[in-house]
């Protein structure tokens, strides 16, 4: 059972433009929202994360928005680069007296930039 | 900065084998990680370590064990390895305050491939 899931496998944008990555997840619980960036031969690096008393995060060109009736979260990248091209996982979690420091990953999307 | 370091970016070995992988944090974080990142799949969870010589089995721990014996320190064993296990192994660790989540942070991957 996929909790978190980005349905698009892959995206491809021109240099300048505004790239959205989205995320989908089941489990009402998800009060803590991250996203990942991996280029090919490393490990993922964290990206930008919010909260869920939040409904946007701006962290320079990264922007996070969360919509937690539609439990959907999106990653914009305004202007992408060229090397913004990597895969872009968001990942779930849910903080209080249980909470192990688990994240749940999703499939991941491949984003291409094209110069 | 966060350290983690993963034994061996590139490993080949037969079926059979068994297979040592080990993943050193410089951070004294709490908690840390295996992961597996196979195409399409995403990063699943194998197995992950809250403390010293405690372990608690991810979504896909079947041919895998671990050991933690000491809080920097996370290997992951093979006993016998399978072609099934060729993938890309990621070790992570983070901080634990017992409530919430924070980003994990991720070694560069191991390219396992099982001949």
């Amino acid at each position: 059972d996929q909790q978190v899931k980005q349905n698009s496998p892959s995206l491809s944008v021109q240099e300048g433009r505004i790239s959205i990555l989205n995320c989908d997840y089941t489990n009402s619980m998800f009060d803590y929202f991250l996203w990942y960036k991996k280029y090919p031969a490393e490990g993922p690096t964290f990206l930008i994360s919010i909260s869920s008393i939040k409904d946007k995060n701006e962290d320079g060109r990264f922007t996070v928005f969360l919509n937690k009736s539609a439990k959907h979260l999106s990653l914009h990248i305004v202007p992408s680069q060229p090397g913004d091209s990597a895969v872009y996982f968001c990942a779930a979690s849910e903080n209080g007296s249980s909470n192990t420091g688990k994240l749940i990953f999703g499939q991941g999307t491949t984003l291409q930039v094209k110069p | 900065d966060v350290k983690v370091t993963q034994s061996s970016r590139y490993l080949v070995k037969r079926t059979g084998e068994k297979v040592f992988l080990e993943c050193v944090q410089d951070m004294d974080h709490e908690n840390m990680f295996w992961y597996r990142q196979d195409p399409g799949l995403g990063l699943r969870l194998i197995y992950f370590s809250y403390d010293v010589k405690m372990k608690e089995k991810g979504d896909i721990p079947e041919g895998y064990s671990v050991s933690r014996e000491k809080k920097e320190r996370f290997s992951l064993i093979l006993e016998s390895a399978s072609t099934n296990q060729t993938s890309m192994y990621l070790c992570a660790s983070s901080i634990s305050t017992g409530w919430y989540s924070y980003e994990q942070y991720f070694g560069p991957g191991t390219r396992l491939t099982v001949t």
